[in-house]
């Protein structure tokens, strides 16, 4: 199974800051991963997939890049909506894994 | 608009089963395979497994082998999880999610989870 793990697994930031998060899988998933947002009580949210590709409808100040083990996710100009928890996912391989997730809160 | 609406919240004793519906309105649900994935009390999200919708055919979960059952039913374009044996640990939010897919320029179709269900939370306790 391919393990992914997020640094950093908590993160304080301010309103207009801009934040990367990072995720790392233990075998190359080339360019398979997607990144997901979850609010409290609310299921996760698409933002990306293919590693980059923004999904429609989601601000363009999220933007993912890399391939192989280590990817990342940068939120440029954090807005108040943007406190979450992030998570990234590979679907190179069965079975299908998540990353341990990162909450994202507010300074 | 495309949505997934799942059955509401379960209750179960250790030992029993649940069966979980997520009903699909919006597009073809032939077109799009499902999965389920599941969330303990702050845990990360676990991918349980998967079924083609328009085939039938399923996939799941090395741990869950034997107990998950997948289904669906086309003619009211629902999908099921039951999960059986239940224990404490498999107190969770269970969601459905629908698969959608792209293709790159080369050609290599690439899959995400676009939709997701509003979750439905199973609670184990004796």
């Amino acid at each position: 199974d391919i393990q992914l793990t997020q640094s950093p697994s908590f993160l304080s930031a301010s309103v207009g800051d801009s934040v990367t998060i990072t995720c790392r899988a233990s075998q190359g998933t080339s360019s398979y991963l997607a990144w997901y947002q979850q609010k409290p009580g609310k299921a996760p949210k698409l933002l990306i997939y293919a590693a980059s590709t923004l999904q429609s409808g989601v601000p363009s100040r999220f933007s993912g890049s890399g391939s192989g083990t280590e990817f990342t996710l940068t939120i440029s100009s954090l807005q108040p909506e943007d406190f979450a928890t992030y998570y990234c996912q590979q679907l190179n391989s069965y079975p299908i894994t998540f990353g341990q997730g990162t909450r994202l809160e507010i300074k | 608009q495309v949505q997934l609406v799942q059955s509401g919240a379960e209750v179960k004793k250790p030992g029993a089963s649940v069966k979980v519906s997520c009903k699909a309105s919006g597009y073809t649900f032939t077109s799009n395979a499902m999965h389920w994935v599941r969330q303990a009390p702050g845990q990360r999200l676990e991918w349980m497994g998967w079924i083609n919708a328009g085939y039938g055919n399923t996939k799941y979960l090395q741990k869950f082998q034997g107990r998950v059952t997948i289904t669906r039913d086309t003619s009211a374009s629902t999908a099921f999880m039951e999960l059986s044996s239940l224990r404490s640990e498999d107190t969770a939010v269970y969601y459905c999610a629908r698969e959608t897919y792209y293709y790159d320029t080369s050609g290599n179709r690439i899959d995400a989870f676009d939709i997701w269900g509003q979750g439905t939370m199973v609670t184990v306790s004796s």
